[in-house]
């Protein structure tokens, strides 16, 4: 892997489902992994920054995974409620530089 | 309230005018960073600081230049502007990166317009 690769690009699900997408980026040069929320018309806002391989982040009702070695971080959303639409970007950092993914759109139906 | 204080939130330019995209910080965060946002693409480092009188390229540096006079401040300027430079710029700020990362603070964003 290249670049930083999220998937889904785009998510629909029911309110109180619960939820999770992947982040995967190369596993060499690894600093860390930054995780974002960012909603319609606002400043993205960090949600988790994870350095450690095995890493959880916990947050309310989000949370999140790393794997260094294998180059993978998931995002867990359990209950989805229609306040966590949003794009959820994460971000690899080499160091000085942050490499981000192009993001994966969840929107929340009531 | 403190924060990552952008301006102006929007500009039109024409081609071969310049500006510059003002940047402030108030929480004494030594690295800032100027990114671009353009559809179907993640955020772009265009240029980053890890301190005053400390700059360095990112990802797209090509067409714009910074300095870093102050720890606050990071100014980005567009000597010539072109059609490809038409985005959403964003600047952020962090207390450490590395290892000892922390997230970063997002400023509010400039929708830049190059006609």
């Amino acid at each position: 892997i290249l670049n930083v690769e999220q998937s889904p690009q785009s998510l629909h699900v029911q309110e109180g489902d619960s939820t999770n997408f992947t982040c995967s980026f190369p596993s060499s040069n690894f600093y860390a992994l930054h995780w974002y929320r960012w909603e319609t018309a606002k400043s993205p806002e960090a949600l988790f920054v994870m350095t450690l391989n095995g890493d959880e982040k916990k947050k309310g009702r989000i949370s999140a995974t790393l794997n260094t070695k294998e180059g993978y971080s998931y995002l867990y959303i359990k209950g989805s409620q229609p306040e966590d639409s949003a794009t959820y970007l994460c971000a690899r950092n080499t160091g000085n530089q942050f490499y981000f993914g192009t993001g994966t759109s969840l929107t929340v139906i009531p | 309230n403190a924060g990552v204080t952008q301006t102006p939130k929007f500009q039109v330019l024409k081609t071969g005018q310049s500006m510059t995209l003002q940047c402030a910080q108030d929480m004494n965060h030594e690295y800032m960073s100027w990114y671009r946002q353009d559809p179907g693409m993640g955020l772009r480092l265009i240029h980053y600081s890890v301190g005053a009188g400390i700059t360095d390229q990112g990802e797209v540096p090509n067409g714009y230049n910074v300095s870093r006079s102050t720890t606050e401040d990071f100014p980005l300027r567009l000597l010539s502007a072109a059609p490809s430079q038409t985005s959403v710029y964003f600047c952020a700020s962090s207390y450490q990166t590395g290892a000892g990362s922390y997230g970063y603070t997002f400023g509010s964003g400039t929708r830049l317009t190059v006609v």
